[in-house]
């Protein structure tokens, strides 16, 4: 089975910082990987598709990169609703199709 | 509008079973793959099932043999039967559309099953 592993688990940061954050696969995924953010009490929201693929009306400020087996999710300039847990999710394995990350909570400084 | 809502949750004893069930509108359901994911409260989300528009479907090990999913297209409904329910099954449920690469574009806002004695 193909394991998710992000880092950091959580994440201090204020306002306009730039964030990354790292989401490694257990074996290639190629760019099958996925990144969601979710809020208190809501359903996750798609962020950004095959690794770098902004989805339609998520803000630039929002960018994903790499292949094979590490991946990153980049925010330029945080703004305050950006506070959030945040997962990836890998769509390449046909046996355990979607797996996610453990996720990463966003919180501010 | 484009959505989901899923409806069936609740609270139901260890050993029992329960059926949830997901509405879809706005879109053409027929032609998009359906899932169901769930969260633990305070966990991660963990993906639950899978069914392909010609109606295959695909399980974790977690749950396969005791959960089924399933779909009515001409009502525009996802379905997921739930058995031999455990502690571990607590979570909120959502159901959710998978597009492109396989990426979930679409959720429901969640049922709540409670699986306590």
């Amino acid at each position: 089975d193909i394991q998710m592993t992000q880092s950091p688990s959580s994440l201090s940061a204020s306002v306009g910082d730039r964030v990354t954050i790292t989401c490694r696969a257990s074996q290639s995924i190629s760019s099958y990987l996925n990144w969601y953010q979710q809020k208190p009490g809501k359903a996750p929201k798609l962020l950004i598709y095959a690794a770098s693929s902004l989805q339609s009306g998520v803000p630039s400020r929002f960018s994903g990169s790499g292949s094979g087996t590490d991946f990153t999710l980049t925010i330029s300039s945080l703004q305050p609703e950006d506070f959030a847990t945040y997962y990836c999710q890998q769509s390449y394995s046909t046996s355990n199709l979607y797996t996610f990350g453990q996720g990463t909570k966003l919180e501010i400084k | 509008e484009v959505q989901l809502v899923e409806s069936g949750g609740g609270l139901v004893q260890p050993g029992g079973s329960l059926r949830l069930s997901c509405a879809a509108s706005g879109f053409t359901f027929s032609s998009y793959d359906m899932h169901w994911v769930r969260q633990a409260t305070g966990k991660g989300l963990e993906w639950v099932s899978a069914i392909g528009t010609a109606g295959d479907t695909y399980y974790p090990g977690s749950v396969k043999g005791r959960f089924t999913i399933s779909r009515e297209n001409a009502k525009n409904s996802l379905y997921l039967q739930m058995n031999s329910l455990r502690a571990g099954d607590t979570a909120v449920y959502y159901c959710a559309r998978v597009v492109g690469s396989l990426h979930f574009d679409l959720w429901g806002r969640g049922t709540l099953v409670t699986v306590s004695s």
